[in-house]
């Protein structure tokens, strides 16, 4: 079963836009994480938010984290088309109870055309 | 630093063979994790190995196993392959302890027909 559930399932935009994409989960969390991945190949791991974080930034990333609506979201800002991938929240992993063991979205589709 | 490390990257296998996929987690990273990927279901964990020992395990039939090596290498087994086996494979790794991400390596790509 699925922890996670990502909205939207699609989206497409503008080079230099900014994308958003949201990930809401079911059980209490140490942690969250977001992946991309690219054209069904291996996930690359993106950043990890602990559960006592609201916010958190990479580069053109950003992460929120609000535990008490089970939620996150994931901003990219001004994006390129090399940012085109699926994304995916993870929950779980080491800490969590859950050793090893990450619970992922769905995921999101996202497309940036030049 | 090397990645994560999986072989074959590609494989073809007959209903009611067995397959036997590898991973070569980074050096130093002591716990490996593997994952099936479908269209269907979507990501979903299979098992995780830390030292030698599986530490935790997902909702999968007998027929798919794994070990890991003193070096922490790890291969997953599938027995009597079934047609919705037909999957992406992927492995991850990790230090083991704390928060942190998990390097994943590009996959075996399984199709059984």
């Amino acid at each position: 079963s699925q922890q996670g559930e990502e909205d939207p399932q699609a989206l497409s935009i503008q080079e230099g836009e900014n994308a958003t994409m949201n990930c809401s989960y079911k059980t209490s969390i140490n942690n969250l994480q977001w992946y991309r991945q690219n054209s069904g190949r291996g996930l690359v791991h993106l950043i990890l938010i602990r559960s006592n974080e609201r916010e958190k930034h990479s580069g053109r990333l950003r992460v929120t984290l609000d535990t008490s609506k089970k939620s996150s979201s994931l901003l990219i800002t001004a994006s390129r088309a090399a940012d085109t991938a699926s994304y995916f929240c993870a929950t779980g992993g080491l800490g969590s109870g859950n050793t090893g063991k990450l619970i992922f979205g769905q995921g999101t589709t996202l497309q940036v055309k030049p | 630093k090397a990645g994560v490390t999986q072989t074959p990257r590609y494989l073809i296998k007959t209903r009611g063979q067995q397959v036997t996929l590898s991973c070569s987690p980074i050096s130093g990273h002591r716990s490996v994790s593997w994952y099936q990927q479908t269209p269907g279901q979507g990501l979903q964990f299979l098992f995780e190995y830390f030292s030698e020992t599986q530490r935790n395990k997902g909702n999968f039939p007998g027929r798919f196993s794994g070990r890991q090596f003193s070096n922490s290498r790890s291969e997953m087994n599938v027995s009597t392959l079934e047609l919705g086996d037909s999957a992406l494979y992927l492995c991850a790794s990790n230090q083991g302890q704390g928060d942190y991400g998990y390097t994943f390596g590009s996959g075996t790509r399984l199709t059984v027909v």
